[in-house]
């Protein structure tokens, strides 16, 4: 099980957010990798991965966005908030079958 | 990378329907291939997934033994077929490509099924 925190993050214009996800279980895999992924759904529209592997951002995301963690604990962080990031946020393990997500944090402007 | 699904309709509880997902753009026998669905409004849950080769699946609890997913390599092709139907499979449900770093890289648009009276 995956626990997302906050589920709603109200932020300020170029502040910065930060969004906690906690699994239940190690998401170390038998190969020493650990897969963890964030993905980024904005309304109406098909969810979008933005970091992998932890930390490893996606071709055409901003450096603002940046994740970090380790075994069971992870955060994903988005510094200099724009209005473009207004969407819903979701962790995903892929270590067991089939994947599961975290609940989503939606991301609004204050 | 291109994920087109098909087969979204109005379903009647206890009934039957199979989802079709053609992909292309990418070697679609190399990689493992998953169905997301999500309810409106609410998030993600992942359904099912199935190995490159077809050798392996993996479904929900809230699935497992109503819905059978497959492919077919020879026509790009991944399907989900769905029995005894309830209303709470109501969802927009996605077809989605795995990447070999233990991710889902690449999602289609979503088709829409319905179960209502």
């Amino acid at each position: 099980v995956l626990t997302q925190s906050p589920l709603s993050q109200p932020v300020t214009l170029g502040q910065s957010a930060s969004i906690s996800c906690r699994s239940s279980r190690s998401l170390v895999h038998s190969d020493g990798n650990t897969y963890l992924s964030w993905l980024k759904q904005r309304p109406g529209q098909s969810p979008r991965r933005l970091i992998y592997q932890v930390s490893k951002r996606d071709s055409g995301v901003p450096d603002r966005f940046s994740g970090s963690g380790s075994g069971t604990d992870f955060t994903l962080q988005i510094s200099g908030v724009e209005a473009d990031d207004v969407a819903v946020y979701y962790c995903v393990q892929g270590v067991g079958w089939p994947y599961t997500f975290g609940q989503g944090t939606k991301l609004e402007i204050k | 990378v291109h994920l087109v699904e098909s087969g979204g309709v109005v379903v009647q509880p206890g009934g039957s329907l199979r989802l079709s997902c053609a992909a292309s753009g990418f070697r679609f026998g190399d990689y493992n291939m998953h169905w997301v669905r999500q309810p409106p409004g609410k998030g993600l849950e992942g359904v099912s997934i199935i190995r490159n080769d077809g050798g392996l699946t993996g479904y929900a609890d809230s699935v497992k033994g109503r819905f059978t997913i497959s492919r077919d390599n020879s026509k790009n092709s991944l399907y989900l077929l769905m029995n005894s139907l309830r209303s709470e499979d109501t969802a927009f449900y996605y077809c989605a490509k795995d990447s070999p770093n233990g991710s889902i890289d690449h999602w289609g648009q979503g088709t829409l099924v319905t179960v209502s009276s």
